[in-house]
């Protein structure tokens, strides 16, 4: 069976802080890491994505994030956030044939 | 990118209706799409994998008579809740399959808002 695990629901933090979303996943089979970002009504956007290569993978708006197998995890990163970062943060894995998701972590960026 | 849309953005109907989703690839075929629900503040669940020009593939307790889905070409699939009722209020977010990158990636469609009063 496969999961992702979001350790936060919310995570509050002030502009311009550093912040990290944890991701921690379980997989018996080799599988495809991917962080989405959802903004109030809208759909979901792909900030990055793991396939293979470099463990550490960039993604838009100034994300990051670091894949480590030994510890089965994706967190995210950002080292300055801005107001317009609030919103809902999806862990992802596909492993197979279906994306699973995790429940999401809620950025709140406060002034 | 591959871009995904979906129309309506929202509807709001009267209970007992029937509202249809339509989810469509524009620059890509696809040949699998995926239908998810999510409500308020909850993640994504998946509710049915699309194959086009075969039945989908449902979900454990999704219930195949009330969500139907067509999925008749490679760029359209669509979704309809029949007689509709208030508990089926939710955002439905359909996705499809295109390669990117040597792997078979989903791109996301906007999502639809669906209210049944």
């Amino acid at each position: 069976a496969q999961s992702v695990t979001q350790l936060d629901s919310q995570v509050p933090v002030f502009e311009e802080a550093p912040v990290e979303l944890r991701c921690n996943y379980s997989s018996s089979v080799s599988v495809y890491l991917f962080w989405y970002v959802q903004y109030p009504n809208q759909g979901l956007q792909l900030l990055l994505k793991y396939l293979s290569g470099s463990t550490l993978v960039k993604g838009i708006n100034g994300f990051e994030a670091e894949f480590n197998k030994s510890q089965t995890s994706f967190h995210l990163r950002k080292p300055s956030v801005h107001i317009s970062d609030t919103a809902e943060y999806f862990c992802a894995l596909t492993g197979g044939f279906k994306t699973i998701f995790g429940a999401g972590t809620r950025l709140f960026v406060k002034a | 990118g591959a871009v995904v849309s979906q129309h309506p953005s929202r509807v709001i109907c009267k209970s007992g209706t029937s509202v249809k989703i339509e989810c469509r690839s524009l620059d890509f075929q696809a040949t699998t799409m995926f239908w998810y629900r999510q409500f308020p503040k909850q993640s994504l669940m998946l509710m049915a994998t699309s194959n086009e020009g075969s039945k989908a593939t449902y979900e454990q307790g999704v219930e195949k008579d009330k969500f139907l889905i067509n999925h008749a070409s490679l760029t359209l699939s669509t979704l309809t809740v029949t007689s509709a009722h208030p508990e089926d209020s939710s955002f439905y977010i359909c996705s499809a399959r295109a390669p990117s990158g040597g792997v078979n990636e989903q791109f996301f469609g906007p999502g639809t808002r669906l209210t049944v009063l």
